[in-house]
């Protein structure tokens, strides 16, 4: 069946570090990837999504590639912000079915 | 309503109660999701509604677990005889489209059921 796999966290940064969250999916067809963002106490938030190979989505400062060849979409931040912290969660949707799937989530902790 | 609102915010039950966790999806949303997120864990699907149709219900873990949209708007999951293993957080998600448009699912906050 269709899967995300997540880095394991937590993944500590000091502010204004790069960010990388890698991302790797196993799907039928060609799916719909899409990065979700948990802040404290509140619900999932839709970051920034890409559905076909080779596009980029990007939000807030945040992006990821599609890369079909190695099934991939890692979730990058070139100097990250202590408002960042939050968990992160990679999910697709694939094969005509319009649920998402979800990887066990990341969770960021940005320090001053 | 500006997004999904999900209620109770928190629900401790009982070992053997029964807990009705409510959702309201945001108005015009065709789809409606419930998911389970255990601690530590991403959400794992539950079931589907488009409209009033309870269109998949394959990821509900037992015949105790039942959810209903009767009107194709809020939609209630209950949780007949709770055990310890259904203490999680249950999330509710509504997106535009229906059946096989992929449109962006919006969350609620979620109940965090707590079963002792």
């Amino acid at each position: 069946g269709d899967s995300v796999t997540q880095m394991e966290g937590p993944v500590t940064l000091s502010e204004e570090a790069f960010l990388t969250i890698n991302c790797t999916y196993t799907a039928t067809g060609y799916p719909s990837l899409f990065w979700y963002v948990q802040y404290p106490g509140e619900g999932l938030q839709l970051l920034l999504k890409a559905t076909k190979a080779d596009d980029k989505g990007s939000n807030k400062g945040f992006e990821a590639t599609y890369r079909k060849e190695t099934t991939s979409f890692h979730l990058e931040k070139g100097s990250v912000q202590v408002s960042d912290s939050a968990v992160y969660f990679c999910a697709l949707t694939a094969g005509g079915s319009y649920i998402p799937t979800f990887g066990r989530g990341t969770s960021l902790i940005v320090h001053p | 309503g500006a997004g999904v609102s999900q209620s109770p915010r928190y629900k401790v039950a009982k070992r053997g109660q029964d807990v009705a966790l409510r959702c309201d999806p945001i108005s015009g949303h065709v789809s409606l999701f419930w998911y389970q997120q255990a601690l530590g864990q991403g959400p794992e699907f539950l079931t589907y509604f488009q409209n009033e149709a309870q269109l998949d219900k394959s990821g509900l873990p037992s015949d105790r677990f039942f959810a209903e949209r009767p009107e194709g708007s809020v939609s209630t999951l209950k949780i007949q005889r709770t055990q310890q293993e259904d203490s999680a957080v249950y999330l509710c998600a509504s997106s535009l489209g229906g059946r096989g448009v992929n449109t962006e699912a919006f969350f609620g906050q979620g109940t965090r059921l707590t079963v002792v």
